[in-house]
């Protein structure tokens, strides 16, 4: 079963546009990360957070988590049509398990 | 370092038969994990190995079983396939430690279509 839930499932921009996309889970967490997978490929490692982080950068991409409300968000500046892909958000659970939400796909319009 | 190795990429099948699907992970990375990816249920975690060792399950019915060799690669095994067992099946390795502490290195997955 999934534990997170992105939001929205899609969204569309246009290049050069900021895309933020939310990440709401229900267990606590070590740990919440998040990957892209561009159309019927693998999975991209983009960034990870602890849980006792509450802001971290990498790039244009700009990561929160709040873990009183459960949720984190991901901020990706500046876009471009190559950032077009899935967004899943991943969180690492105490008893070692890991789940992946559902994904935001985002396209980027040139 | 190469990365993570998946083959085959592409498999058909037809229901009943099984399946054995392969895994190569990075040089060095101990832990493998295996996830089905659907359009319905999105990515679900099937298990993870570590030094030979299953070390995590997730909530997927006896048909699916994997085994890790001595120099980490892996293999997962599906019988008596059915049709929802259709599915993109990737791979992941990551160094040691926990799973849920490691950062992930995904293959490009083997795409299964059971007929």
């Amino acid at each position: 079963s999934q534990q997170g839930e992105e939001d929205p499932q899609a969204l569309s921009i246009q290049e050069g546009e900021n895309a933020t996309m939310n990440c709401s889970y229900k267990t606590s967490i070590n740990n919440l990360q998040w990957y892209r997978q561009n159309s019927g490929r693998g999975l991209v490692h983009l960034i990870l957070i602890r849980s006792n982080e509450r802001e971290k950068h990498s790039g244009r991409l700009r990561v929160t988590l709040d873990t009183s409300k459960k949720s984190s968000s991901l901020l990706i500046t500046a876009s471009r049509a190559a950032d077009t892909a899935s967004y899943f958000c991943a969180t690492g659970l105490d008893n070692n398990d890991m789940r992946f939400g559902a994904g935001t796909r985002l396209t980027v319009k040139p | 370092k190469a990365g993570v190795t998946q083959t085959p990429r592409y498999l058909i099948k037809t229901r009943g038969q099984q399946v054995t699907l392969s895994c190569s992970p990075i040089s060095g990375h101990r832990s493998v994990s295996w996830y089905q990816q659907t359009p319905g249920q999105g990515l679900q975690f099937l298990f993870e190995y570590f030094s030979e060792t299953q070390r995590n399950k997730g909530n997927f019915p006896g048909r699916f079983s994997g085994r890790q060799f001595s120099n980490s690669r892996s293999e997962m095994n599906v019988s008596t396939l059915e049709l929802g067992d259709s599915a993109l099946y990737l791979c992941a390795s990551s160094l040691s430690g926990t799973l849920a502490k490691n950062i992930q290195y995904f293959g490009a997955g083997t795409r299964l279509s059971v007929l």
